[in-house]
């Protein structure tokens, strides 16, 4: 089946430009994630949702970072007046899938990134 | 801060066992071992979890020690498609559970 997608790939943004990112979970994924991922460095956790409710927001940086799942399906972070160290890859993961119990109920699978690149 | 340790970086010879080992000393009951790995420019791919008991899939075998406090990932026959850095983590099941990455391991195989 498909996986999470995840769009545009690749963003190149100009100092103060808002910027939306878009991700498509596992269909029937009730909870879908969002890290950040550095150069280098291992993805950082920013946000949460289950269905269309946010229940952990606290690792998004900064209030420039908002984060959307209006009908619990597809989600969108948008980032406000984007600064140099905003440029990241940005990924986002889906779990929960029903029918499934315990910890493969809890697998995170994770899609292609979006790397963004602030000049 | 992640709860494990793992070597930064192993070299295996293609066609090898590639064994790639994950401290963490202080697990608790409910937390299970997961393993991803992110092949260069990619999203990180699951790979295998398990809780105590051995475990293997199509991909490889976990095997954890008898006290928890270590796991060692076994890629059986490593292709130099299996380049990549490997994350070992822990994390209890709960639903919102976030993925804490530390620096993984980055394997090299070599032809």
């Amino acid at each position: 089946g498909a996986g999470v997608s995840q769009s545009p790939r690749y963003k190149v943004a100009k100092r103060g430009q808002d910027v939306a990112l878009r991700c498509d979970p596992i269909s029937g994924h009730v909870s879908l994630f969002w890290y950040q991922q550095a150069l280098g460095q291992g993805p950082e956790f920013l946000t949460y949702f289950q269905n269309e409710a946010q229940l952990d927001k606290s690792g998004l940086p900064s209030d420039r970072f908002f984060a959307e799942r209006p009908e619990g399906s597809v989600s969108t972070l948008k980032i406000q007046r984007t600064q140099q160290e905003d440029s990241a890859v940005y990924l986002c993961a889906s779990s929960l899938a029903r029918g499934l119990a315990g910890a493969a109920r809890e697998t995170q699978y994770f899609g292609p990134g979006t790397r963004l690149l602030v000049l | 801060d992640a709860k494990t340790t793992q070597p930064p970086s192993m070299d295996c010879a293609e066609g090898r066992a590639a064994n790639l080992p994950c401290n963490h000393s202080t697990i608790s009951g409910n937390e299970y071992v997961y393993w991803y790995r992110q092949i260069h420019s990619q999203g990180p791919q699951y790979i295998i979890h398990g809780l105590k008991n051995n475990e293997t899939n199509e991909m490889a075998s976990l095997i954890i020690t008898e006290d928890r406090k270590s796991s060692t990932l076994i890629l059986p026959h490593a292709t130099l498609r299996d380049t990549a850095v490997y994350y070992c983590i822990v994390r209890a099941p709960f639903p919102g559970g976030k993925l804490i990455f530390g620096q993984g391991t980055e394997l090299s195989v070599k032809p």
